[in-house]
């Protein structure tokens, strides 16, 4: 069964640091695209990081320098290391594979599936 | 403030057709393929559509999507109780290198 499980999530103070966790089942780390995908209380999806089966890592402007994507392939995790967090970056944050196909007709086509259940980050003093 | 654009909400009856739109640029709906994604309360974010119109197994046919330019949308058919949810989409966005989503509609069946 493909399954996604983050944990890591808490309350840490301005300035503080935290590493969320995203266990997979199923599949692996290593040969897909995984990201991580965070959605403040109330608020709408916001895009993070991705980091591709060859290593490559992207970052949203809003984390970048902040945070870093890595994997562990022998435990089969993601991983998201998060430091210098403000406020704005309190939010449930999900971890999802990236699936890729690719058609003649449109080219490649990309999207998350599936996701994880979350794990709430919570910023405050 | 979201990159691509959405109407915050939208509202049916039972059995009534209801139509969300998704507009964009050329850097991510007009040169990639949409995605739409449900989620319904408390739950985490599921496939819905993919590669502008596909849908995964176990998704009903009363869910369609479409792309036009660099404008999407997702039509549901004959709408139901349990489709009150918010819809989102989504592309990969080429001048960022970043995906980027809209920011939400909250359907409600009335």
């Amino acid at each position: 069964e493909v399954q996604l499980v983050e944990s890591g999530g808490g309350l840490v103070q301005p300035g503080g640091s935290l590493r969320l966790s995203c266990a997979v089942s199923g599949f692996s780390v290593s040969t897909n695209y995984m990201n991580w995908v965070r959605q403040a209380p109330g608020k709408g999806l916001e895009w993070v990081s991705l980091i591709y089966y060859d290593g490559d890592r992207f970052y949203a402007d809003s984390v970048k320098g902040r945070f870093t994507i890595s994997r562990d392939n022998s435990s089969n995790t993601l991983f998201l290391q998060m430091h210098s967090l403000r406020p704005e970056d309190t939010a449930v944050y999900y971890c999802a594979r990236e699936v890729t196909s690719y058609h003649e007709a449109s080219g490649y086509s990309n999207w998350f599936d599936p996701w994880g259940q979350g794990t709430l980050v919570t910023v405050s003093s | 403030q979201p990159v691509l654009t959405q109407p915050p909400s939208a509202s049916g009856t039972p059995g009534q057709r209801v139509s969300i739109s998704c507009s964009g640029s050329g850097s991510n709906i007009g040169s990639n393929t949409v995605t739409w994604y449900q989620q319904l309360p408390g739950t985490a974010p599921k496939l819905l559509i993919y590669s502008n119109h596909q849908r995964p197994s176990g998704v009903p046919d009363r869910f369609s999507g479409s792309k036009s330019g660099t404008s999407a949308s997702l039509a549901i058919s004959g709408l139901q109780p349990e489709d009150e949810a918010d819809y989102f989409c989504a592309a990969w966005d080429d001048s960022v290198d970043s995906w980027v989503f809209g920011g939400g509609t909250k359907l409600t069946v009335l």
